[in-house]
């Protein structure tokens, strides 16, 4: 059982380019979540699935897009990165009691 | 929408004794409130957590105490180990949305030997 896991651990982008992250579950979750991580800001909630095919806006859902086109995986897509993006981004999955089970995490640095 | 406050943003301990961090949210109809301990580089885990219909949990050297009238929550934990340094997260949940968990801003405990 390799819970919750997360592709790439760690990726550079310049301003303007796009990339997705990929999480993955092998718990046959249904819900699903994507967080950022910022110095002092705690965790924020960008985007999140109750469900294959199902998307919902979290807290701040600007500048990203998901996908769960398999209930295993949950994409994060960033169409035109930008500085502000620059965090450590964190997918979660929800298992029964409500309890979120989380992957370790995708440090994204925009330049 | 909730919001979850958590003081403080970081606790110094000896090695042996006990800590506190506290947490007060927003929203009476919070009903989850979790426990998450942060490794460096690694994602939170979670440690401990309390339902509002129970005023108190324990977990060997870890307690969560709720008070739903004044709505703050807290983490105690006893004769503290070096293993125990990280970050912990509170964080609050409102029944039959999807689970969507507000977090606080993190305490960073260290423990000294």
């Amino acid at each position: 059982n390799a819970g919750v896991t997360q592709t790439p651990k760690f990726r550079v982008l310049k301003t303007g380019q796009s990339m997705t992250l990929l999480c993955a579950q092998d718990m046959n979750h249904e819900y699903m979540y994507w967080y950022r991580q910022d110095p002092g800001m705690g965790l924020r909630l960008i985007h999140y699935s109750v469900g294959e095919g199902t998307t919902a806006k979290g807290e701040v859902p600007d500048g990203y897009n998901v996908s769960r086109l398999k209930k295993q995986n949950f994409l994060l897509g960033l169409e035109s990165a930008a500085p502000s993006q620059t965090s450590v981004y964190f997918c979660a999955s929800r298992g029964p009691r409500e309890t979120q089970y989380f992957g370790p995490g995708t440090r994204l640095l925009v330049l | 929408g909730e919001n979850v406050e958590q003081h403080p943003s970081t606790l110094s301990v000896q090695e042996g004794d006990s800590a506190v961090i506290k947490c007060t949210y927003s929203d009476s109809a919070s009903n989850y409130f979790p426990w998450y301990k942060q490794e460096l580089g690694k994602g939170p885990q979670l440690i401990i957590d309390i339902r509002s219909n129970v005023g108190e949990k324990k977990d060997q050297r870890i307690a969560v105490t709720l008070n739903k009238t004044a709505k703050h929550f807290s983490l105690h934990i006893t004769e503290t180990q070096p293993e125990d340094s990280a970050v912990y997260f509170c964080a609050a949940s409102i029944g039959g949305t999807a689970s969507k968990l507000t977090f606080g801003t993190g305490t960073r405990l260290q423990v000294t030997l």
